[in-house]
């Protein structure tokens, strides 16, 4: 159940654009993202919820597709500050009772 | 506005001990969750609390425990530790449920277990 991110890990040079994914074999409400920098707590990035839409934050955005159980974040001419580990998180319910399943993550660093 | 605050932040322990982990939620939130978070595995999801009630629970043996208090503070207890507990401990608050609102995670308890 829990949801498969891709690739593990991902080096860029700054400028440089970059996709995580995140699948799921279940069917999915709703996808979270958050990023982790070393010994840090985890800041929320965006949530996209069931219907398809796409959100997006700076240089920052993320697509949801309901048929496929999948989401994509997009990182446009990264920055230093974008290196650190994302975790996609996914819900299955939009009531009270359901879980919160983050995958493994994915390490993006990013070098001069 | 305060974060969320845990602790303790660092703390090391013998197999067969027991551990309580304290996690105070920012100012109005009433979710509480609780996470472990170990090399290679990513967030594991432990528990959710909301006004005092335990409102989901994730996969893991009965040794792991939680409450929540009437001011929405919360606790996580292992009993029982063994080698395999060592990882940080992550406590998020959030204003609604967990897998459709924003989670605020503090900075964690890092559990050693010796």
């Amino acid at each position: 159940q829990q949801p498969v991110q891709s690739p593990q890990a991902v080096i860029l040079r700054e400028g440089e654009d970059a996709v995580i994914n995140c699948s799921s074999s279940k069917a999915l409400y709703s996808v979270h993202w958050y990023r982790q920098k070393h010994g840090e707590a985890p800041i929320f990035l965006m949530i996209l919820l069931k219907g398809g839409e796409q959100k997006g934050h700076d240089k920052i955005s993320a697509s949801f597709n309901e048929k496929k159980q999948q989401s994509s974040l997009y990182l446009t001419a990264s920055q230093l500050s974008y290196s650190g580990t994302y975790f996609c998180g996914t819900g299955l319910t939009g009531g009270s009772q359901g879980n919160l399943i983050f995958g493994k993550g994915t390490k993006l660093s990013v070098k001069p | 506005k305060a974060g969320v605050t845990q602790t303790p932040r660092y703390l090391i322990k013998t197999r067969g001990q027991q551990v309580t982990l304290s996690c105070s939620p920012i100012s109005g939130h009433r979710s509480v969750s609780w996470y472990q978070q170990t090399p290679g595995q990513g967030l594991q999801f432990l528990f959710e609390y909301f006004s005092e009630t335990q409102r989901n629970k994730g996969n893991f043996p009965g040794r792991f425990s939680g409450r929540q208090f009437s001011n929405s503070r919360s606790e996580m207890n292992v009993s029982t530790l063994e080698l395999g507990d060592s990882a940080l401990y992550l406590c998020a608050s959030s204003l609604s449920s967990i897998n459709t609102g924003e989670l605020f995670f503090g900075e964690g308890s890092r559990l050693t277990v010796l």
